[in-house]
């Protein structure tokens, strides 16, 4: 959705090295969500973001929200294999169209080289 | 601990076929969606069901019917299959509505169907 833009699309990295991933939102978020995808496999939820500065980790994985940019970065430090998927970032907006649903970004496909 | 159940997981159907698309949480959320996934596009709404015995077209509702056959049950219909319905199938469930306004969805494995 163009509501909901990730930035990169995909990304190359080699082992132990850090990343991060921008999910940019075109409306006031109410919501954002981090999810995690392996090949062949259902979305895993990693996080959930509603609060302007909020942050919130997960093993090596750390989400930031900025309110004022509208804006979410997943991070992660020392990648390691087990980290390669796609990462989709899903948000939910205030008003009449909250009825749980998510809108999703078009997903970054991480690679993690030995 | 089952969660979200899709079934079948894989389907090949000629164009013009019909079949429906099962998917059960046990989770005893009041919320269902239906999601196809398609290269470079991300996860689009098909359907959902707010609470048990309401449906609402999501962003590409065409070609689908859906059925909230109880709290657990969420079907996704195709009534004449197209090629442009290959897709893979994401069935999701959060308690939206229920213990809270902001809640994640909870996803099935997926369908991968094929429209020949």
């Amino acid at each position: 959705s163009q509501e909901l833009e990730q930035s990169p699309q995909s990304l190359i990295v080699q082992e132990g090295k850090n990343l991060t991933i921008n999910c940019t939102s075109s409306k006031t978020l109410y919501g954002l969500y981090w999810y995690k995808q392996k090949y062949g496999e259902g979305l895993i939820f990693l996080m959930m973001l509603q609060k302007g500065g909020e942050e919130k980790s997960h093993e090596k994985i750390t989400a930031k929200l900025d309110e004022k940019k509208q804006q979410s970065s997943l991070h992660i430090t020392a990648s390691q294999p087990s980290h390669a998927g796609i990462y989709l970032c899903g948000a939910s907006w205030r008003g009449s169209g909250n009825t749980g649903k998510l809108i999703f970004g078009q997903g970054t496909t991480l690679q993690v080289k030995p | 601990n089952a969660g979200v159940t899709q079934t079948p997981k894989f389907q090949v159907l000629k164009t013009g076929q019909s079949m429906t698309l099962q998917c059960a949480q046990d989770m005893n959320h009041n919320s269902m969606y239906w999601y196809r996934q398609d290269p470079g596009m991300g996860l689009r709404l098909i359907y959902y069901s707010a609470s048990e015995g309401t449906t609402d077209k999501g962003e590409v509702p065409n070609g689908y019917n859906v059925s909230r056959l109880n709290k657990r049950e969420f079907s996704l219909r195709l009534e004449s299959a197209a090629p442009s319905q290959t897709s893979v199938y994401f069935c999701a469930s959060s308690e939206f509505g229920g213990s809270s306004y902001n809640s994640p969805l909870h996803f099935g494995n997926g369908t991968r169907l094929t429209v020949t």
